[in-house]
């Protein structure tokens, strides 16, 4: 079982849907949840940034954290065909980041 | 926020011979770097992680002889693939993480192609 797991989709919606996109993970020390995007054939960006259970907003982007099902989420609300992307999530202890295999994103105009 | 710079985008060399990639963070002090390496369609694989001024720590699997990790300075990282064969052909990512934090902040990779 990998530490880290999300669906690699490839996942379509329509502008202007409500995206959700999720990982789960095995591993009680992680403490810090990231989400990057990532666009073809570039470095990952940093999107999100949380350490604990809870939302956290930033615009149209919101981090889910829930550390007794060890689960995360990132909705997008309103998408644009520019959030098209692979988005991946990360999770970090000890200094490590342990990602998730990435979903792609498709927003279709 | 923070950038970090890569140094080529991409390269294309002839088997044999060696490559060196450079990864600066250009407004802030990376007391450790990280290396990645991407294939098509999957994520992130850590290969190695230095420390300014001590040795690279590598991941299991990665050979420290092929990969030359050398982080010289607060601001610099440099890979160095060493007798590259076509199967070295990949995305290489770096990362650079402060004192103050535990966030990565990542370069925008380096592709390697080599013939």
């Amino acid at each position: 079982q990998k530490e880290v797991e999300q669906d690699p989709g490839p996942l379509s919606v329509p502008e202007g849907a409500i995206v959700s996109l999720n990982c789960t993970y095995s591993n009680s020390a992680f403490q810090y949840f990231m989400w990057y995007r990532q666009y073809s054939r570039k470095g990952p960006e940093l999107l999100m940034y949380t350490y604990s259970s809870g939302n956290k907003e930033d615009g149209r982007f919101t981090a889910q954290v829930d550390k007794s099902s060890k689960y995360i989420s990132l909705f997008i609300r309103d998408s644009q065909p520019s959030d098209s992307a692979t988005y991946l999530c990360a999770m970090s202890a000890a200094g490590k980041l342990i990602f998730g295999q990435g979903t792609t994103l498709q927003v279709k105009p | 926020g923070a950038v970090v710079s890569q140094h080529p985008s991409w390269v294309i060399c002839k088997s044999g011979t060696s490559v060196k990639i450079e990864c600066r963070s250009l407004d802030f002090q990376a007391t450790t770097m990280f290396w990645y390496r991407q294939f098509p369609k999957q994520s992130l694989m850590l290969m190695a992680t230095s420390n300014e001024g001590s040795k690279a720590t590598y991941e299991q699997g990665v050979e420290k002889d092929k990969f030359l990790i050398n982080h010289a300075s607060l601001t610099l990282s440099t890979l160095t693939v060493t007798s590259a064969h076509p199967e070295d052909s990949s995305f290489y990512i770096c990362s650079a993480m402060g004192s103050t934090t535990d966030t990565q902040y990542f370069g925008p990779g380096t592709r390697l192609t080599v013939l």
